[in-house]
């Protein structure tokens, strides 16, 4: 299966600014997805990021908010802007394993906004 | 993808076997079972995943009811390492499925007992 490699692990970062996560996978991949876990909470899809299109977001995220690249294949950035304490979550990419429907996790960016 | 049903919480004696239950009443023909878990902190880990018969890997076994509306994930020999968010997730399991969007519900808290 494939392996995402997902930086920065953590950071801390002053309200009302902005950061980028950054998601590498070691095989070509179709889609990615990126996904929020708020404290104590379960997953939630923010958008799909498909190579040579724009993301797919789910209702309740916008692009303006959270910015996606997709510049190939293997690779895939989600921007938090203009951060707030609300915006302190975890961060995921995840790709499809691409056998029986099964899905990778990245290991998951640890944002603290203050 | 169908909505999957689990308790919020359960403890297991280490060494013990962990039952966890999930119901899926919605599921479809062509919609397989699949079953994460996330060890605090980290991104999701895929365990193991079946249609409608049992299933069993090195990480557990999977069971399937006849009418596929439930199943039950079998940690035969539970750790410590073991305690974790244990996902049910239901889903169209071909290749293609691998561009559908995964919904994560809230999941059971396994906590194993020394």
């Amino acid at each position: 299966s494939a392996v995402i490699s997902q930086k920065p692990s953590r950071d801390i970062c002053q309200r009302g600014t902005s950061l980028t996560i950054q998601c590498q996978v070691d095989s070509q991949v179709t889609m990615m997805f990126w996904y929020r876990q708020q404290p104590g909470q379960s997953l939630t899809l923010i958008a799909t990021a498909n190579q040579g299109s724009e993301a797919t977001y789910e209702s309740g995220f916008v692009i303006d908010k959270f910015p996606i690249s997709r510049p190939n294949l293997t690779f895939s950035t989600l921007t938090v802007s203009n951060m707030s304490p609300e915006d302190s979550s975890i961060y995921l990419c995840s790709v499809s394993t691409g056998w029986s429907g099964g899905y990778t996790f990245g290991s998951g960016t640890r944002l603290t906004v203050v | 993808d169908a909505k999957t049903t689990q308790p919020p919480s359960m403890d297991c004696a280490e060494g013990r076997a962990a039952n966890l239950p999930c119901n899926h009443s919605t599921i479809s023909g062509n919609e397989y079972v699949y079953w994460y878990r996330q060890i605090h902190s980290q991104g999701p880990q895929y365990i193991i995943h079946g249609l409608k018969n049992n299933e069993t890997n090195e990480m557990a076994s999977l069971i399937i009811t006849e009418d596929r509306k439930s199943s039950t994930l079998i940690l035969p020999h539970a750790t410590l390492r073991d305690t974790a968010v244990y996902y049910c997730i239901v889903r169209v399991g071909s290749y293609s499925g691998g561009y559908q969007k995964v919904t994560f519900g809230t999941g059971t808290k396994l906590q194993v007992i020394p």
